[in-house]
């Protein structure tokens, strides 16, 4: 089956804790997307890649950081930098850039900071 | 700023009604409009991504028109059913900005 992973579906971090959400692919897919949802908003872009080994940051980038060493696989670290990281992730990819192409996503994680 | 606006932000409809919900996104520099749907505990789905003024597409019992020059994007659902109750997504992409632009999605419960 070919898709989107992504792993945990839920998360409990301390305050002070970086934690990274994992996000894989087998679609073959060169672009990929990290999104948050929170309450009343629209998704809001954190980074994305559109190819092996690099990567930019979107809107709200502050107080996260990823990496692509893989086609395959885009995680997401979210560091103690980010003052209010609770909130819903998704991951997804697209086969090339973020404009015309269908993005899939992943089934989220939900991260919640005690 | 590029701003996206769905309307309404919620619809309660009966099982048989046919229902439509809008899309208002920036109508210069346009390049393409994505309509997802987002069922609760799964992934957005993508429905359509649209690209040419006055594109009309098809799903099932779902279509969507799309009008770029005056900015906005209907999505239609006829007959309704319960199997349709989601939230629906629409995202925009044109301008100086390589990104996707959602919007916060309009949520249907379609009551059996």
């Amino acid at each position: 089956d070919g898709g989107i992973t992504q792993s945990p579906k839920y998360l409990f971090r301390k305050e002070g804790q970086n934690v990274t959400l994992s996000c894989e692919q087998n679609l073959n897919h060169d672009a990929m997307y990290w999104y948050r949802q929170d309450p009343g908003q629209g998704l809001r872009l954190i980074y994305y890649s559109q190819i092996v080994n690099d990567f930019q940051k979107g809107d709200i980038a502050e107080g996260y950081s990823v990496s692509r060493e893989k086609k395959e696989s885009f995680p997401l670290t979210v560091t103690s930098a980010q003052k209010n990281p609770t909130a819903f992730y998704l991951c997804a990819s697209s086969i090339t850039g973020p404009g015309g192409d269908t993005q899939y996503f992943g089934p989220g994680t939900r991260l919640t900071v005690l | 700023i590029l701003n996206v606006e769905q309307s309404p932000q919620s619809l309660h409809v009966q099982e048989g009604d046919s229902t439509n919900f809008t899309c208002s996104f920036p109508s210069s520099n346009f390049y393409a409009l994505h309509w997802y749907r987002w069922e609760t505990a799964k992934s957005p789905e993508a429905l359509f991504v649209m690209t040419l003024n006055g594109d009309e597409k098809k799903k099932g019992r779902i279509s969507a028109t799309l009008n770029t020059k005056e900015g906005y994007s209907y999505l239609y659902i006829k007959g309704s059913q319960p199997e349709d109750s989601a939230t629906y997504l629409c995202a925009f992409y044109g301008g100086a900005t390589n990104k996707l632009i959602f919007g916060t999605g309009t949520l249907l419960a379609v009551q059996p």
